[in-house]
């Protein structure tokens, strides 16, 4: 039982490329969320899906786009990349919603020069 | 503005004391808060829960007391042990959008 794993775990890109960050978990969980952690502040949600084939919008979601085609993976897509979206990246996911622990990754630490 | 402060970056405490993280809030509508903790390379854990009708909730050396009137909840560890050397995460829950605000986080060293 992994729980939630990311990958990658590094990742440098230049200004305008894209990537694709992957999320999977083995807990049959049904919501998946996105975050972002910056220096000096805390996580904040970036996409979250309450389910297989749904995303929703949120607090962060500018420049980033979500795809949950299986219920185990939820991957986050930077199209262009902007150094403003350096950050380290975390994916969750929980049974529930609203009261539900959520579960996180590792995180992804992205530099974007 | 962050809607989810934790005022102290960092706190160091002599192990076998008590740690106390502060966290304040800004919107009254919250109604549901988590600590969590982060360990370095690894991703947030779950570590206490309270609702907002509840003034206080034990879990071990754990103890997670909330303050309505001052919009004011803090964590208690006691006694603190090495392996609580970590960042802790205060979070709170709106109940319009159901997502959680995170505060920024404090460092906490336990010194042996």
């Amino acid at each position: 039982n992994a729980g939630v794993t990311q990958t990658p775990k590094f990742r440098v890109l230049k200004t305008g490329q894209s990537m694709t960050l992957l999320c999977a978990q083995d807990m049959n969980h049904e919501y998946m969320y996105w975050y972002r952690q910056d220096p000096g502040m805390g996580l904040r949600l970036i996409h979250y899906s309450v389910g297989e084939g749904t995303t929703a919008k949120g607090e962060v979601p500018d420049g980033y786009n979500v795809s949950r085609l299986k219920k185990q993976n939820f991957l986050l897509g930077l199209e262009s990349a902007a150094p403003s979206q350096t950050s380290v990246y975390f994916c969750a996911s929980s049974y529930g919603f609203g009261t539900d622990t959520q579960y996180f990754g590792p995180g992804t630490r992205l530099t974007v020069l | 503005d962050q809607q989810v402060k934790q005022n102290s970056p960092s706190l160091s405490v002599q192990e076998g004391r008590i740690s106390i993280l502060n966290c304040d809030y800004t919107n009254s509508m919250f109604d549901y808060f988590l600590w969590y903790k982060k360990y370095p390379a690894e991703g947030p854990t779950f570590l206490i829960s309270i609702s907002s009708i509840k003034d206080k909730n034990e879990d071990g050396r754990f103890t997670v007391f909330l303050n309505k009137s001052a919009k004011h909840l803090s964590l208690h560890i006691v006694p603190s042990q090495p392996g609580d050397s970590a960042v802790y995460f205060c979070a709170a829950r709106s109940p319009y959008g159901q997502n959680f605000v995170f505060g920024p986080g404090t460092r906490l060293s336990v010194l042996p």
